[in-house]
């Protein structure tokens, strides 16, 4: 069965600060791709980044960088010097290629970026 | 522009009553999907489609049918059979079907209420 955990329910930081949004999962295939969402309040899921399995190498793009590592099953994501912008609920989603289009969603984290 | 709209953004249900919850995309993708939001959670398939005149029971499809009769539209129906209506609905689209690595791309959303 394929699962994904999002351990951290609700983080708060203090604008400017550095914030890592950890991602495990579970899938017995090897050929699967991993997602980050954000949800803002207006409550519309953005795409942030695809991965898919075969490529392990880290990506930055702008203050956003994501740690993928099959060796501990995790995805993580790390917000450089967080703006009040960033405030949001983050997830993070897998899909296999066994179980066709299905995305299995992380029950989220809420980001809360404060002055 | 291109995207997907959803409507009504707030839906209120009598019990007892069906209701309809319009997706539409102008992106010319092949493959749309229903997801339920709760409080707390990640989201879970209801429904997926990734042809005109074809669709697929998701995790949570009992209380819920659906219908694709034009590429760009795929309406979902919350029946009365359905006895916890109340959630947030999400509508997806992504460009090519049954492949995992597509990325799928998200709707406002509607929140539906039950009276």
């Amino acid at each position: 069965a394929q699962k994904v955990t999002q351990a951290q329910t609700e983080i708060s930081v203090v604008e400017k600060e550095d914030v890592t949004l950890d991602c495990v999962y579970e899938t017995r295939d090897t050929t699967y791709y991993l997602f980050w969402y954000k949800q803002p309040p207006s409550g519309e899921l953005v795409f942030l980044i695809r991965r898919n399995s075969f490529d392990e190498q880290n990506e930055i793009s702008g203050r956003y960088s994501w740690n993928f590592q099959k060796s501990t099953s995790s995805f993580n994501f790390t917000i450089t010097a967080s703006q009040v912008v960033d405030s949001a609920v983050y997830f993070c989603a897998l899909a296999f290629t066994g179980g066709g289009n299905k995305l299995t969603f992380g029950t989220g984290t809420q980001l809360k970026v404060e002055l | 522009d291109g995207g997907i709209t959803q409507s009504p953004k707030y839906l209120f249900r009598k019990e007892g009553q069906n209701v309809t919850l319009s997706c539409e995309q102008n992106l010319n993708h092949d493959a749309m999907y229903w997801y339920r939001q709760d409080p707390g959670q990640g989201l879970r398939l209801i429904y997926y489609s990734q042809i005109v005149n074809d669709f697929q029971k998701g995790d949570i499809a009992e209380g819920y049918s659906v219908s694709r009769e034009k590429k760009e539209s795929f309406p979902l129906t919350v029946t009365s059979a359905q006895k916890n209506p109340t959630a947030f609905y999400l509508c997806a689209s992504s460009p090519f079907r049954g492949t995992a690595k597509e990325t799928q791309y998200f709707g406002p959303g509607t929140r539906l209420l039950v009276l």
